[in-house]
């Protein structure tokens, strides 16, 4: 019962490294998104998917690439990390958001980056 | 201005008090509202779901949705020491693919 994993937890940086932020549901959900959390600032969403080849830029994209090759795995890749990177990032996944049926996200448990 | 307004705290209450959230959003397109609760060092989880103007109730959980104020309101009776967390409001449009979130409230609440 697995849900929504998040790999790593944490992780330290370099400013300019690039690493990859890695996203699995084993619940079969089309939707799957990133967003970074920042004191003061609630979540802000990086990107989405609403299905496997299919993304879209959220509020604060820049600095952040995403594909979607399975319905499984969203991962979210920092080109060259700077230091206003640094966060927690969270993953969420869902069948869909406006569904008065109630369908809700189901989050991760975050990784925590700093960027030196 | 952020489309999403939501009060920071800390809202420190004693044990079995009301704890009474809110948040107030400019874009009438929202029409879907929800709360999420976030223990520290953990993902959100989601407590309520509504769509409708009024009053919803599940347990010791009320939220309150004045669309033509752009207002809504979460309380918890009978607070717990297990209530304290950060409450994220969150809201989406009909047709939306994104979710907008509350900068988050965090509550306290002390035996």
């Amino acid at each position: 019962n697995a849900g929504v994993t998040q790999t790593p937890k944490f992780q330290v940086l370099k400013t300019g490294q690039s690493m990859t932020l890695q996203c699995a549901q084993d619940m079969n959900h089309e939707y799957m998104s990133w967003y970074r959390q920042d004191p003061g600032m609630g979540l802000r969403l990086i990107h989405y998917s609403v299905g496997a080849g299919i993304t879209d830029q959220g509020e604060v994209p820049n600095g952040y690439n995403v594909s979607r090759s399975t319905t499984e795995d969203f991962p979210l890749r920092l080109l060259s990390a700077a230091p206003s990177q640094t966060s927690v990032y969270f993953c969420a996944s869902g069948t869909g958001l406006a569904n008065p049926s109630g369908e809700k996200l189901f989050f991760g448990s975050g990784t925590q980056l700093s960027v030196l | 201005q952020k489309e999403v307004e939501q009060d920071p705290g800390p809202l420190s209450v004693p044990e079995g008090a009301i704890v009474s959230l809110n948040c107030t959003y400019s874009n009438s397109a929202f029409q879907y509202f929800m709360w999420y609760r976030q223990y520290s060092r953990k993902g959100p989880e989601l407590l309520m779901y509504t769509y409708s103007s009024g009053n919803k109730e599940d347990g010791r959980f009320t939220a309150q949705v004045d669309k033509s104020s752009k207002y809504i309101s979460l309380f918890i009776r009978d607070s717990q020491p297990s209530d304290s967390a950060t409450y994220l409001c969150a809201m989406i449009s009909a047709a939306g693919n994104k979710l907008t979130f509350g900068g988050g409230t965090r509550v306290l609440v002390k035996p």
